[in-house]
């Protein structure tokens, strides 16, 4: 079983509408992370957690809100989707005692209508 | 905004050959990593270079790191058409322990 898991896979939305990715990890990590990949952009921090009651903002958080609700789960929610923010959505988690590496999930596709 | 600029933006080469690409990225840091994706897929870790550090071997890869020119790059010997993905790096740097800032990456092709 993948150590990072992420639901729904692909999600089609319309403008508007309030929708919300999952993730979740079975590797006992403090640590998670909301990226989002534009092509050509790279990847870009939405909301990084370093513990359950732990909650940043990262470079485009606009637009998005955070739930970690256990240290295994991160939700990543669109309060009102707009088109442009039709991307790739990674989550990912880190061990704090192993600085740097990042374990990612194998993203959520979304399509805002 | 994006730490690290990559370079080729893209490269296609032969089975057997090596590949070669390059990141540079403006801020001091604590440390660089690269990450592969395959197409539509998450990044996995590839290899982690400490800023005190020159070179790193792990299997075929080779990476190396000139703090000075802010500048690092991954070696790819021997390359497979499995090789084929897109390459990543990304730097940690100063108190954001654990906080990545990606490059845009490369998009390596391997023909067979």
């Amino acid at each position: 079983d993948a150590d990072v898991t992420q639901t729904p896979r692909n999600r089609i939305t319309k403008t508007g509408k309030r929708i919300m990715l999952e993730c979740s990890q079975t590797k006992g990590h403090d640590r998670m992370y909301w990226y989002r990949q534009d092509p050509g952009l790279g990847l870009r921090l939405i909301y990084y957690s370093f513990d359950v009651k732990d909650i940043n903002k990262g470079e485009i958080s606009d637009g998005y809100s955070v739930s970690r609700q256990a240290q295994a789960k991160f939700s990543l929610s669109l309060e009102s989707a707009i088109p442009n923010q039709t991307a790739l959505y990674f989550c990912a988690t880190s061990d704090a005692g192993r600085p740097g590496t990042q374990y990612f999930g194998p993203g959520t596709r979304l399509l805002v209508l | 905004s994006q730490q690290g600029e990559e370079d080729p933006q893209a490269l296609s080469i032969q089975e057997g050959e090596n590949a070669t690409m390059n990141c540079s990225y403006k801020t001091s840091i604590n440390n660089l990593q690269w990450y592969r994706q395959n197409s539509g897929r998450g990044l996995v870790h590839l290899i982690l270079i400490r800023s005190n550090e020159r070179e790193k071997h792990s299997g075929r890869l080779r990476v190396t790191l000139d703090t000075s020119k802010k500048s690092s790059s991954l070696l790819i010997t021997a390359s497979r058409a499995a090789d084929t993905a897109s390459y990543f790096c990304a730097t940690e740097s100063g108190g954001a322990t654990n906080k990545l800032i990606f490059g845009t990456g490369t998009l390596l092709a391997v023909q067979p």
